[in-house]
């Protein structure tokens, strides 16, 4: 069962346009959140992160909305760059400090030049 | 700086063989990480160390065994492997923070 879920495997954006990738969860201990980016052939490398007393995190480019309530989380990119192109995978974690991730399925940007 | 290393990077084994995936840090996290990457699914977690001599198992640790000699390493264990076990595997390490550190991963095919 998976408790992090990514349900669009893929998203097409124009270049300079807003990019928004969704995660929802299931389990409502989860109290920090994380965005990982992955391109082909390499490891995913840590993106934005947003605990669960904040609703909002902006980093850059990229930002990260909370929605409790809803388990819902969102990483919004503007503008969209073609070096975005990657896969962008979800994280929840139960603690602070917590030593295990659960990762969603993963959502495949492409962003046309 | 190195990094997370892991080799090797491919990896072809025939039923039943066996062989250990290679993990080594050069920034002295005190936690590791072995993840496992199967097609359209998310990454789950194997193994895990919070520091030399001390390991525990993660959500899916069967068919596989770890070790934690040293800081640096830590090598997963692939016994009597099985076509289930086809995946791709990472290692991470971390200092006691969510500042996750990935290996390129290495793609395993058993047939």
């Amino acid at each position: 069962d998976q408790q992090v879920k990514q349900n669009s495997p893929s998203l097409s954006v124009q270049e300079g346009r807003i990019s928004i990738l969704n995660c929802d969860y299931t389990n409502s201990m989860f109290d920090y959140f994380l965005w990982y980016k992955k391109y082909p052939a390499e490891g995913p490398t840590f993106l934005i992160s947003i605990s669960s007393i904040k609703d909002k995190n902006e980093d850059g480019r990229f930002t990260v909305f909370l929605n409790k309530s809803a388990k819902h989380l969102s990483l919004h990119i503007v503008p969209s760059q073609p070096g975005d192109s990657a896969v962008y995978f979800c994280a929840a974690s139960l603690q602070t400090g917590a030593n295990n991730l659960f990762f969603g399925t993963g959502t495949r940007l492409t962003v046309i030049p | 700086n190195a990094g997370v290393t892991q080799t090797p990077k491919f990896r072809i084994l025939k039923i039943g063989q066996s062989m250990t995936l290679q993990c080594t840090q050069d920034m002295n996290h005190n936690y590791m990480y072995w993840y496992r990457q199967d097609p359209g699914m998310g990454l789950k977690l194997i193994y895990y160390s919070v520091g030399a001599g001390i390991t525990d198992k993660g959500e899916v640790p069967n068919g596989y065994n770890v070790s934690r000699s040293t800081t640096e390493d830590f090598p997963l264990r692939l016994e009597l492997a099985a076509p289930s076990q086809t995946s791709v595997y990472f290692c991470a390490s971390s200092y006691e923070d969510y500042g996750y550190t990935f290996g390129s991963g290495t793609r395993l095919t058993v047939v």
